[in-house]
């Protein structure tokens, strides 16, 4: 089936870099995304990589994919209270063309 | 400006007043969906549209109704909310096939008692 899993919780310091990650199920999937949920709004999208990549960098981020393993990650390098977040990886089965979502995982940065 | 646009963006309502959300894009685009999102859950999708006329059900389809009369609108109706339908909605568009450029609207926060 579809399923998309993420840890909820992690917290860092201001500075540090943060690694968010996620498994996925579905290996028909040709993009896997990270959207990004302030307190209070609606959904950006941060990034997405294109499942024949191993890595994209973007400026602070740098999403690491193994199609192997099914696992993504998102790294936020030099974290900043602004990093306070929920951050949500999805994947688009290339079937059915829909986002499927992990639970979320907040981003906490102290300090 | 691509945008898509919903509407209540807040709502409090009472269980068993039909209500209905409105979505609206300015994109041509073909494809529409509907997500809620509640606490540890993540978004899950409710509906879908491939195109006018052309509707079917996400993973959690019970207790709501869709259409999709024009290419630029797919609202979300309650036809009897509940307070087990309180939660965050948003809707989404894209091109047929471009699964790399898909535009959501801000959210519409409803709250059922």
């Amino acid at each position: 089936g579809e399923d998309v899993e993420q840890s909820l919780f992690l917290s860092v310091r201001e500075g540090d870099s943060s690694v968010i990650n996620c498994t996925y199920t579905d290996s028909s999937s040709t993009y896997l995304y990270w959207y990004k949920q302030e307190p209070g709004a609606g959904l950006q999208l941060l990034t997405y990589i294109f499942s024949n990549m191993d890595m994209k960098q973007d400026q602070r981020l740098t999403v690491l994919l193994n199609k192997k393993d099914k696992h993504l990650s998102l790294r936020i390098a030099d974290t900043q209270t602004g990093d306070s977040a929920i951050y949500f990886c999805a994947e688009s089965p290339t079937l059915t063309g829909k986002l499927i979502f992990g639970q979320g995982t907040t981003l906490q940065v102290k300090p | 400006e691509a945008q898509v646009t919903q509407n209540p963006r807040y709502l409090i309502t009472v269980t068993g007043k039909k209500l209905t959300v409105t979505c609206s894009q300015n994109m041509n685009h073909e494809y529409m969906s509907w997500y809620r999102q509640d606490p540890g859950l993540g978004l899950r999708q409710i509906y879908y549209s491939m195109n006018v006329e052309v509707t079917d059900k996400g993973d959690v389809p019970e207790g709501y109704k869709v259409s999709r009369k024009e290419k630029r609108n797919f609202p979300l109706i309650l036809e009897s909310p509940s307070p087990n339908q309180t939660s965050l909605y948003f809707c989404a568009s894209r091109r047929t096939g471009a699964q790399n450029t898909i535009y959501f609207g801000e959210g519409s926060w409803l709250t059922v008692v």
